[in-house]
Protein backbone atom coordinates (compact mmCIF):
# COMPACT_ATOMS: atom_id res chain seq x y z
CA UNK A 1 0.00 0.00 0.00
CA UNK A 2 1.69 3.48 -0.80
CA UNK A 3 2.48 5.23 2.39
CA UNK A 4 3.37 9.03 3.17
CA UNK A 5 5.27 9.00 6.84
CA UNK A 6 6.36 12.38 8.19
CA UNK A 7 8.37 12.78 11.54
CA UNK A 8 8.77 14.40 13.79
CA UNK A 9 4.44 14.09 14.62
CA UNK A 10 5.38 17.23 16.52
CA UNK A 11 8.48 19.99 16.93
CA UNK A 12 9.00 22.63 19.51
CA UNK A 13 11.62 25.01 18.26
CA UNK A 14 13.08 28.58 19.81
CA UNK A 15 13.39 31.73 17.40
CA UNK A 16 16.36 31.10 15.28
CA UNK A 17 16.66 27.57 15.98
CA UNK A 18 17.16 25.84 12.54
CA UNK A 19 16.07 22.21 11.96
CA UNK A 20 14.42 19.60 9.52
CA UNK A 21 11.17 17.92 9.20
CA UNK A 22 10.91 14.85 6.71
CA UNK A 23 8.88 12.92 4.57
CA UNK A 24 9.27 9.46 3.13
CA UNK A 25 7.24 7.52 1.16
CA UNK A 26 6.83 3.73 -0.33
CA UNK A 27 4.82 4.03 -3.47
CA UNK A 28 5.35 3.79 -6.73
CA UNK A 29 5.30 6.27 -9.63
CA UNK A 30 5.82 9.64 -7.74
CA UNK A 31 5.39 12.15 -10.15
CA UNK A 32 5.02 14.67 -7.93
CA UNK A 33 5.77 15.24 -4.33
CA UNK A 34 3.86 18.79 -2.70
CA UNK A 35 4.79 20.38 0.60
CA UNK A 36 1.66 22.21 2.40
CA UNK A 37 1.30 24.62 5.20
CA UNK A 38 -1.82 24.44 7.09
CA UNK A 39 -2.51 27.08 9.92
CA UNK A 40 -5.58 26.06 12.51
CA UNK A 41 -8.88 26.30 11.12
CA UNK A 42 -7.85 27.12 7.17
CA UNK A 43 -7.01 25.07 4.39
CA UNK A 44 -3.99 23.59 3.15
CA UNK A 45 -1.43 26.93 1.52
CA UNK A 46 0.72 25.62 -1.27
CA UNK A 47 3.98 25.74 -0.47
CA UNK A 48 6.41 23.64 -3.04
CA UNK A 49 6.60 20.86 -6.12
CA UNK A 50 9.40 18.36 -6.54
CA UNK A 51 9.29 16.19 -9.37
CA UNK A 52 12.50 14.65 -9.39
CA UNK A 53 15.79 13.54 -6.65
CA UNK A 54 17.70 16.23 -6.19
CA UNK A 55 15.52 18.84 -7.01
CA UNK A 56 15.61 21.59 -4.74
CA UNK A 57 13.23 24.84 -4.09
CA UNK A 58 13.56 27.65 -1.77
CA UNK A 59 10.93 30.80 -0.14
CA UNK A 60 11.91 32.24 2.21
CA UNK A 61 13.28 30.37 5.20
CA UNK A 62 12.02 27.43 3.61
CA UNK A 63 13.98 25.04 1.67
CA UNK A 64 12.82 21.53 0.58
CA UNK A 65 14.68 18.48 -0.80
CA UNK A 66 13.95 15.63 -2.89
CA UNK A 67 15.60 12.23 -2.55
CA UNK A 68 14.35 8.71 -4.15
CA UNK A 69 12.59 7.84 -1.27
CA UNK A 70 12.85 10.82 1.15
CA UNK A 71 12.00 14.53 1.61
CA UNK A 72 13.06 17.13 3.75
CA UNK A 73 11.78 20.46 4.78
CA UNK A 74 14.35 22.72 5.66
CA UNK A 75 13.80 25.32 8.07
CA UNK A 76 16.45 28.19 8.56
CA UNK A 77 16.34 30.85 11.67
CA UNK A 78 12.66 30.23 12.32
CA UNK A 79 9.89 32.82 13.61
CA UNK A 80 7.11 32.36 15.58
CA UNK A 81 5.27 33.40 12.52
CA UNK A 82 6.35 29.82 10.93
CA UNK A 83 4.54 27.89 13.50
CA UNK A 84 1.98 25.76 11.64
CA UNK A 85 1.39 22.02 10.89
CA UNK A 86 3.38 21.20 7.57
CA UNK A 87 2.36 18.72 5.28
CA UNK A 88 3.45 16.43 2.52
CA UNK A 89 1.60 14.93 0.02
CA UNK A 90 2.98 12.04 -2.57
CA UNK A 91 1.06 12.72 -6.01
CA UNK A 92 0.76 9.72 -8.57
CA UNK A 93 -0.84 8.97 -12.12
CA UNK A 94 -4.47 8.62 -10.31
CA UNK A 95 -5.55 12.41 -9.92
CA UNK A 96 -5.13 12.04 -5.90
CA UNK A 97 -2.80 13.39 -3.36
CA UNK A 98 -1.84 10.95 -0.57
CA UNK A 99 -1.15 13.05 2.65
CA UNK A 100 0.93 11.98 5.90
CA UNK A 101 -0.73 13.04 9.12
CA UNK A 102 1.56 16.12 9.23
CA UNK A 103 4.61 17.94 11.63
CA UNK A 104 2.86 20.41 14.01
CA UNK A 105 5.96 23.20 14.27
CA UNK A 106 5.98 26.03 17.19
CA UNK A 107 8.46 28.44 17.53
CA UNK A 108 8.69 30.16 19.99
CA UNK A 109 10.01 33.96 20.79
CA UNK B 1 -7.11 35.63 -9.27
CA UNK B 2 -9.41 34.55 -6.72
CA UNK B 3 -8.68 31.35 -4.51
CA UNK B 4 -11.08 28.69 -4.62
CA UNK B 5 -14.07 29.29 -2.36
CA UNK B 6 -16.60 26.71 -0.98
CA UNK B 7 -20.03 27.18 1.16
CA UNK B 8 -20.91 27.10 3.45
CA UNK B 9 -18.13 27.64 5.94
CA UNK B 10 -19.23 25.88 8.88
CA UNK B 11 -22.70 23.44 8.74
CA UNK B 12 -23.98 21.65 11.96
CA UNK B 13 -26.91 19.09 11.04
CA UNK B 14 -28.06 15.58 12.99
CA UNK B 15 -27.53 11.99 12.30
CA UNK B 16 -29.96 10.46 9.34
CA UNK B 17 -29.53 13.91 7.76
CA UNK B 18 -28.23 14.92 4.15
CA UNK B 19 -25.91 17.54 3.09
CA UNK B 20 -24.59 19.22 0.38
CA UNK B 21 -21.13 21.31 -0.01
CA UNK B 22 -20.40 23.52 -2.75
CA UNK B 23 -16.77 24.12 -4.47
CA UNK B 24 -15.75 26.98 -7.05
CA UNK B 25 -12.31 26.68 -8.62
CA UNK B 26 -9.50 28.88 -9.38
CA UNK B 27 -10.55 30.49 -12.85
CA UNK B 28 -9.48 28.21 -15.39
CA UNK B 29 -9.27 25.03 -13.33
CA UNK B 30 -10.76 22.12 -14.93
CA UNK B 31 -9.64 19.66 -12.23
CA UNK B 32 -11.79 19.43 -8.58
CA UNK B 33 -10.90 17.36 -5.70
CA UNK B 34 -12.64 16.40 -2.43
CA UNK B 35 -10.84 15.75 0.79
CA UNK B 36 -11.81 14.61 4.26
CA UNK B 37 -9.36 16.09 7.19
CA UNK B 38 -10.35 14.06 10.41
CA UNK B 39 -7.74 14.47 13.73
CA UNK B 40 -7.25 10.92 13.70
CA UNK B 41 -7.00 10.40 9.95
CA UNK B 42 -5.69 12.89 8.23
CA UNK B 43 -6.46 14.36 5.13
CA UNK B 44 -7.77 11.11 3.43
CA UNK B 45 -9.01 11.75 -0.79
CA UNK B 46 -13.17 11.38 -1.33
CA UNK B 47 -12.71 11.80 -5.33
CA UNK B 48 -11.99 13.87 -8.43
CA UNK B 49 -13.85 15.20 -11.12
CA UNK B 50 -12.17 16.95 -14.06
CA UNK B 51 -15.17 17.91 -16.97
CA UNK B 52 -18.04 16.58 -15.33
CA UNK B 53 -16.34 12.96 -14.95
CA UNK B 54 -15.60 11.29 -12.00
CA UNK B 55 -11.67 9.98 -12.52
CA UNK B 56 -10.67 8.35 -9.19
CA UNK B 57 -12.66 7.62 -5.89
CA UNK B 58 -10.72 7.44 -2.57
CA UNK B 59 -12.01 4.33 0.36
CA UNK B 60 -15.96 6.02 1.50
CA UNK B 61 -18.79 4.49 1.65
CA UNK B 62 -21.56 5.32 -1.34
CA UNK B 63 -22.79 7.79 1.07
CA UNK B 64 -20.21 10.03 0.05
CA UNK B 65 -20.94 11.49 -3.76
CA UNK B 66 -20.56 14.13 -5.52
CA UNK B 67 -20.69 15.79 -9.01
CA UNK B 68 -18.97 18.61 -11.12
CA UNK B 69 -20.92 21.27 -13.18
CA UNK B 70 -19.94 22.43 -17.22
CA UNK B 71 -18.30 25.20 -15.34
CA UNK B 72 -16.22 23.08 -13.40
CA UNK B 73 -17.90 23.98 -10.03
CA UNK B 74 -18.58 21.10 -7.97
CA UNK B 75 -20.62 19.75 -5.01
CA UNK B 76 -20.51 16.86 -3.22
CA UNK B 77 -23.25 15.36 -1.28
CA UNK B 78 -23.64 13.02 2.12
CA UNK B 79 -26.73 11.18 2.66
CA UNK B 80 -27.58 9.25 5.80
CA UNK B 81 -25.04 11.37 7.96
CA UNK B 82 -23.24 9.64 11.15
CA UNK B 83 -21.12 11.05 13.74
CA UNK B 84 -18.25 9.95 12.19
CA UNK B 85 -18.90 12.10 9.23
CA UNK B 86 -17.83 15.34 11.63
CA UNK B 87 -14.69 16.56 10.04
CA UNK B 88 -13.39 19.42 7.41
CA UNK B 89 -14.15 18.70 3.91
CA UNK B 90 -11.86 20.26 2.07
CA UNK B 91 -11.95 21.30 -1.77
CA UNK B 92 -8.65 21.60 -4.36
CA UNK B 93 -8.67 22.79 -7.82
CA UNK B 94 -5.65 22.03 -10.12
CA UNK B 95 -5.41 22.55 -13.97
CA UNK B 96 -5.47 18.87 -14.35
CA UNK B 97 -2.65 17.62 -16.11
CA UNK B 98 -2.11 14.19 -14.73
CA UNK B 99 -0.10 15.96 -11.32
CA UNK B 100 -0.71 19.43 -11.22
CA UNK B 101 -0.35 21.30 -7.74
CA UNK B 102 -3.81 20.89 -6.05
CA UNK B 103 -4.74 24.74 -4.66
CA UNK B 104 -7.44 24.14 -1.43
CA UNK B 105 -9.75 26.07 -0.30
CA UNK B 106 -10.88 26.61 3.47
CA UNK B 107 -12.65 24.05 4.22
CA UNK B 108 -16.46 23.51 5.35
CA UNK B 109 -16.44 22.48 8.89
CA UNK B 110 -19.46 19.56 9.36
CA UNK B 111 -20.54 18.90 13.24
CA UNK B 112 -23.29 16.11 12.87
CA UNK B 113 -24.84 15.56 15.98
Amino acid sequence: EDQVTQSPEALRLQEGESSSLNCSYTVSGLRGLFWYRQDPGKGPEFLFTLYSAGEEKEKERLKATLTKKESFLHITAPKPEDSATYLCAWGGSNYKLTFGKGTLLTVNP
Amino acid sequence: KAGVTQTPRYLIKTRGQQVTLSCSPISGHRSVSWYQQTPGQGLQFLFEYFSETQRNKGNFPGRFSGRQFSNSRSEMNVSTLELGDSALYLCASSSAAIQETQYFGPGTRLLVL
